[in-house]
């Protein structure tokens, strides 16, 4: 069975503080992909990677996948507010169609 | 373009009731699957469709049936509803690969008493 690990589960920080959410498993996955979900509402793709030792920006998110297709991670710098919300990581397997999630990143910002 | 809908939003059901929750994408995409989310374990693949008229078992796929008649609906049905079936529901769907974009659903809240 494959698992995805998010750490850490729950995180609260200040407003421009800098952090990082890991996402690892023991399977390897042809791509993977972060999620932000916001409460009452369904996960919105933030960026999807399928190279291993792939780095991706979206302005202050880093996004990085390893170079083994085993793990990723997300940091942001100078978290704001507005960056609050559960960060997932998902990860497929080609040919397959399907996704494991792992188990969230709750993030809280305070202002 | 509405995206991805589901019907209903809110649902309380008796153990051993039956219903079907309703997804719906005018995106005319191939894939489309049913996760369940509970707190602390992330989404959960119950069962997934990659075309018309096929669907597949994922993670967590026994108490569901699933039906996929027209491209742009996805059914979930509960034969006989269970406590341990009380959760929040997400339909997802996509174009073709892998790696396109995955949409979501707003949700369905199921709890059964």
């Amino acid at each position: 069975t494959q698992l995805l690990e998010q750490s850490p589960q729950f995180l609260s920080i200040q407003e421009g503080e800098n952090l990082t959410v890991y996402c690892n498993s023991s399977s390897v996955f042809s791509s993977l992909q972060w999620y932000r979900q916001e409460p009452g509402e369904g996960p919105v793709l933030l960026v999807t990677v399928v190279t291993g030792g792939e780095v991706k920006k979206l302005k202050r998110l880093t996004f990085q996948f390893g170079d083994a297709r085993k793990d990723s991670s997300l940091h942001i710098t100078a978290a704001q507010p507005g960056d609050t919300g559960l960060y997932l990581c998902a990860g497929s397997t080609s040919g397959t169609y399907k996704y494991i999630f792992g188990t969230g990143t709750r993030l809280k910002v305070l202002a | 373009n509405a995206g991805v809908t589901q019907t209903p939003k809110f649902r309380v059901l008796k153990t051993g009731q039956s219903m079907t929750l309703l997804c719906a994408q005018d995106m005319n995409h191939e894939y489309m699957y049913w996760y369940r989310q509970d707190p602390g374990m992330g989404l959960r693949l119950i069962h997934y469709s990659v075309g018309e008229g096929t669907t597949a078992k994922g993670e967590v796929p026994d108490g569901y049936n699933v039906s996929r008649l027209k491209k742009q609906n996805f059914l979930l049905g509960l034969e006989s509803a269970a406590p341990s079936q009380t959760s929040v529901y997400f339909c997802a769907s996509h174009a073709s690969g892998e790696t396109d974009t995955q949409y979501f659903g707003p949700g369905t809240r199921l709890t059964v008493l």
